[in-house]
């Protein structure tokens, strides 16, 4: 079965630190993997994709076969980056998604 | 658009009571997804549907039931409530052809089982 697992539950960062979310799944297939983002009292949206190979507000991800990982990074952590970020593997038909149980991050001025 | 919007926002039940919860997109997306989302953990799919008919379990079904009558709507039901379904629940959307992964969610829906 599938899974995925984000081995940290809360990053704290002082501002223009570097900051690096870990996430590693398990699938037996071709894994599709995202990042999903939640500020605070806003609503869950979708950060970055792996297929994309795209920089989203600074942060990029890149996925590793051989370590079955997707570590999202930013070099540089800014206040506005603090939030609630998910790690998601897309499986099977219909655009389902399973999710990690996320990472909280705190950066400080 | 108001995109995935959901009700109530908040609500107690007592328990074996029963609730539906609202879910509507106006995006004429044809796949549709619930989740909840117990404190600390992450997001849990408890039923999807492809299409208006067409609905299948994820992986935490037991204890509730869905519908598709129509493409914007995919109301959620609990029919007796229980403590351990105490969580927020989340709808979301997208379509077919869309990027993978790419889903488009409520606000949630925060329920508490007393």
């Amino acid at each position: 079965a599938q899974r995925v697992t984000q081995p940290e539950k809360l990053l704290s960062v002082f501002k223009g630190a570097p900051v690096e979310l870990k996430c590693n799944y398990s699938y037996s297939g071709s894994p599709e993997l995202f990042w999903y983002v939640q500020y605070s009292r806003q609503r869950l949206q979708l950060l970055l994709r792996h297929i994309s190979r795209e920089s989203i507000k600074g942060f990029t991800a890149d996925l590793n076969k051989g370590e079955t990982s997707f570590h999202l990074k930013k070099p540089f952590a800014q206040e506005e980056d603090s939030a609630m970020y998910y790690c998601a593997l897309s499986i099977g038909a219909g655009n389902k998604l399973t999710f990690g149980g996320g990472t909280r991050v705190l950066v400080k001025p | 658009n108001a995109g995935v919007t959901q009700t109530p926002k908040f609500r107690i039940l007592k328990i074996g009571q029963s609730m539906t919860l609202q879910c509507a997109q106006d995006m004429n997306h044809n796949y549709m997804y619930w989740y909840r989302q117990d404190p600390g953990m992450g997001l849990k799919l408890i039923y999807y549907s492809v299409g208006a008919g067409i609905t299948d379990k994820g992986e935490v079904p037991n204890g509730y039931n869905v519908s598709r009558s129509t493409t914007e709507y995919f109301p959620l039901r609990l029919e007796l409530a229980a403590p351990s379904q105490t969580s927020v629940y989340f709808c979301a959307s997208s379509y077919k052809g869309q990027a993978p992964g790419t889903q488009y969610f409520g606000p949630g829906t925060r329920l508490l089982v007393l």
